[in-house]
């Protein structure tokens, strides 16, 4: 089955401290994964995707095939990530069919 | 240049009505996606439209269906209403072929009564 696990509903921490989103996947294939966030009152958006193998606002995210993991990290969070976060997968071919975790809501205190 | 959009903003409607969502994707997209948002659910994928044909279908009854026009402007509806159906349904386009990022409106909150 495809399915993407978020285990945290709610993540809070401190101005300055790590983060770690979590998410695991389960799909039979090669994925590509995605982080999208959704600020307050503002639409969801892609943060980043594995493919791209790059940095976004300070938030790196590293696929780890064999843990069938996903996970977000940030060295040092700032007030202004606090968003709901959803990991998404996508399977290959020819199709944008995004499977959605259940989201993480982040909030960093200050 | 102008993002998603989507009409109408908010809806509410009976059980056993019928209701047609719209979405204009951005200029020069070609797929659109329709996703409801629930909070017990979440983001569930519902349909995925390209160069006016649905190119993939999730798990959801007859009752929702879809189509794209020569535009790429695509419309859901959901016929024979029920409480159940009550969410936020949400469109994102992007350009052709699969991992292109996808663009999300600002949804349709249907509430049925």
């Amino acid at each position: 089955a495809q399915r993407v696990t978020q285990p945290e509903k709610l993540l809070s921490v401190f101005k300055g401290a790590p983060v770690e989103l979590k998410c695991n996947y389960s799909y039979s294939g090669s994925p590509e994964l995605f982080w999208y966030v959704q600020y307050s009152r503002q639409r969801l958006q892609l943060l980043l995707r594995h493919i791209s193998r790059e940095s976004i606002k300070g938030f790196t995210a590293d696929l780890n095939k064999g843990e069938t993991s996903f996970h977000l990290k940030k060295p040092f969070a700032q007030e202004e990530d606090s968003a709901m976060y959803y990991c998404a997968l996508s399977g290959r071919g020819a199709t944008n069919k995004l499977i959605f975790g259940t989201g993480t809501l982040l909030a960093v205190q200050p | 240049k102008a993002g998603v959009t989507q009409t109408p903003r908010y809806l509410i409607k009976t059980r056993g009505q019928q209701v047609t969502l719209s979405c204009s994707p951005i200029s020069g997209h070609r797929s659109v996606s329709w996703y409801q948002q629930t909070p017990g659910q979440g983001l569930q994928f519902l349909f995925e439209y390209f160069s006016e044909t649905q190119r993939n279908k999730g798990n959801f009854p007859g009752r929702f269906s879809g189509r794209q026009f020569s535009n790429s402007r695509s419309e859901m509806n959901v016929s024979t209403l029920e409480l159940g159906d009550s969410a936020l349904y949400l469109c994102a386009s992007s350009y052709s072929g699969s991992y292109n990022e996808q663009f999300f409106g600002p949804g349709t909150r249907l509430t049925v009564l």
